[in-house]
């Protein structure tokens, strides 16, 4: 079945680095969707990629898609502590449902 | 502001016990999910439905069963609860099979003893 694979699993940085997670599938996707889930909370949705080689921007967070929509990244730029939290990439199965990768958490040193 | 509303925010259970969780949306949603979230284990879908009377197994049904019989509630329901079911759960619903972001509930920490 279709697999989702998150890397690194953790990344603690020095406030002020930056910070990027990736999203990798063994198939084509159709779409691919960041969430953001703080300690303690729940995941909130950040941003859908549709189109190839899409890359969209919120503030310090730039999110892209690949050109073969295989992979995708999501890169904070100057880390700050309220970034801390648990990013998750998700894909559509083509079942009714999502298929969520496995989450990097970011740990944000002051 | 849309919303999912999980009923306790801190459940304690004994083993054994049958345990219902409720999840409520009020956005007029299609499809509804159950995950479970474990350290190192990510999101885990239980079950989803996305229609009301329908429902489907997600990759970890076993212990787990669910209920729709209205369009904005979704049930979970642990027959007989065992410790390794203690876990936190999250409802989740969306408006579109393809392309809808997920919108969550704030979780129920499930505690069995």
């Amino acid at each position: 079945g279709q697999q989702v694979m998150q890397i690194p699993q953790y990344q603690h940085v020095q406030e002020g680095e930056d910070f990027t997670t990736y999203c990798n599938s063994s198939t084509t996707l159709s779409n691919i969707q960041w969430y953001k889930q703080r300690p303690g909370g729940h995941p909130v949705f950040l941003i859908q990629l549709v189109k190839s080689g899409e890359v969209k921007k919120q503030k310090r967070l730039t999110f892209q898609f690949g050109e073969a929509k295989k992979n995708s990244s999501l890169h904070i730029t100057a880390t700050q502590t309220t970034d801390v939290g648990t990013y998750f990439c998700a894909v559509y199965s083509g079942t009714y449902k999502y298929i969520f990768g496995t989450g990097t958490r970011l740990k944000v040193l002051a | 502001d849309v919303k999912v509303t999980q009923s306790s925010r801190y459940l304690v259970k004994r083993t054994g016990e049958k345990v219902f969780l409720e999840c409520v949306q009020d956005m007029d949603h299609e499809n509804m999910f159950w995950y479970r979230q474990d350290p190192g284990l990510g999101l885990r879908l239980i079950y989803f439905s996305y229609d009301v009377k329908m429902k489907e197994k997600g990759d970890i049904p076993e212990g787990y069963s669910v209920s729709r019989e209205k369009k904005e509630r979704f049930s979970l329901i642990l027959e007989s609860a065992s410790t390794n079911q203690t876990s936190m759960y999250l409802c989740a619903s969306s408006p579109d099979v393809a392309v809808g972001s997920y919108t969550f509930g704030s979780g129920t920490r499930l505690t069995v003893v």
